[in-house]
């Protein structure tokens, strides 16, 4: 298995909900990671998990809460979102060779009303 | 501050001839330098890295090419094939588990 699976595809979310997404992999990957991409820009990193542990948090508003449950599985909950928040949400993970590259997931696009 | 720069956000290029995508960087820390295409609705998919020790790598029809002094990459696609119509972005490491990506460069390859 060497994909990254990401749920949902799509989200639609009032600003008062929660909602929480997912992402896992099998690849046995120490590190795992959450982009957010929005229309025409770069991914933009927003949280690394390596061996399980939160290990860079990009100065993430709190409305955005990362959980890594295990190696495989890693969660981004959602809570009070803005409109603005609406993006393209990448989950990706890595191995530990240096230049390896990430393994991402097709993303979940999240539309904030 | 944009660390990472691909400073032609779009490059047309006849299906046989080469593409090549450039990509600039303003930190000399960074160790790695990687290539990823993207499509539409889809996460990006990793192409070719290079390590900051040398200066060129090669992968079938991709060859990324490394010039330290300028602090410059480029990648070259031989030949371009019209499925390689896509974004394409150039990213870089800093010796942790951050990648920064560049702006991207949109690829479309016409017959």
């Amino acid at each position: 298995d060497t994909e990254v699976t990401q749920t949902p595809k799509h989200l639609v979310m009032g600003m008062t909900n929660k909602k929480s997404l997912k992402c896992e992999q099998h690849m046995g990957h120490r590190a795992m990671y959450w982009y957010k991409q929005k229309a025409k820009k770069p991914p933009e990193l927003m949280f690394v998990y390596s061996y399980e542990k939160l290990s860079i948090n990009e100065s993430v508003p709190s409305r955005f809460s990362p959980e890594c449950p295990n190696s495989s599985l890693l969660n981004l909950h959602l809570h009070a979102l803005q409109p603005e928040d609406s993006a393209l949400y990448l989950c990706a993970s890595s191995s530990n060779s240096p230049g390896s590259g990430y393994t991402f997931g097709s993303g979940t696009r999240l539309t904030v009303v | 501050d944009q660390q990472v720069k691909q400073n032609s956000p779009s490059l047309s290029v006849q299906e046989g001839r080469i593409s090549i995508l450039n990509c600039d960087y303003t930190n000399s820390m960074f160790d790695y330098f990687l290539w990823y295409k993207k499509y539409p609705a889809e996460g990006p998919t990793f192409l070719i890295s290079i390590s900051s020790i040398k200066d060129k790598n090669e992968d079938g029809r991709f060859t990324v090419f490394l010039n330290k002094s300028a602090k410059h990459l480029s990648l070259h696609i031989v030949p371009s094939q019209p499925g390689d119509s896509a974004v394409y972005f150039c990213a870089a490491s800093l010796h942790t588990d951050k990648l920064i990506f560049g702006t991207g460069t949109r690829l479309q390859v016409f017959p």
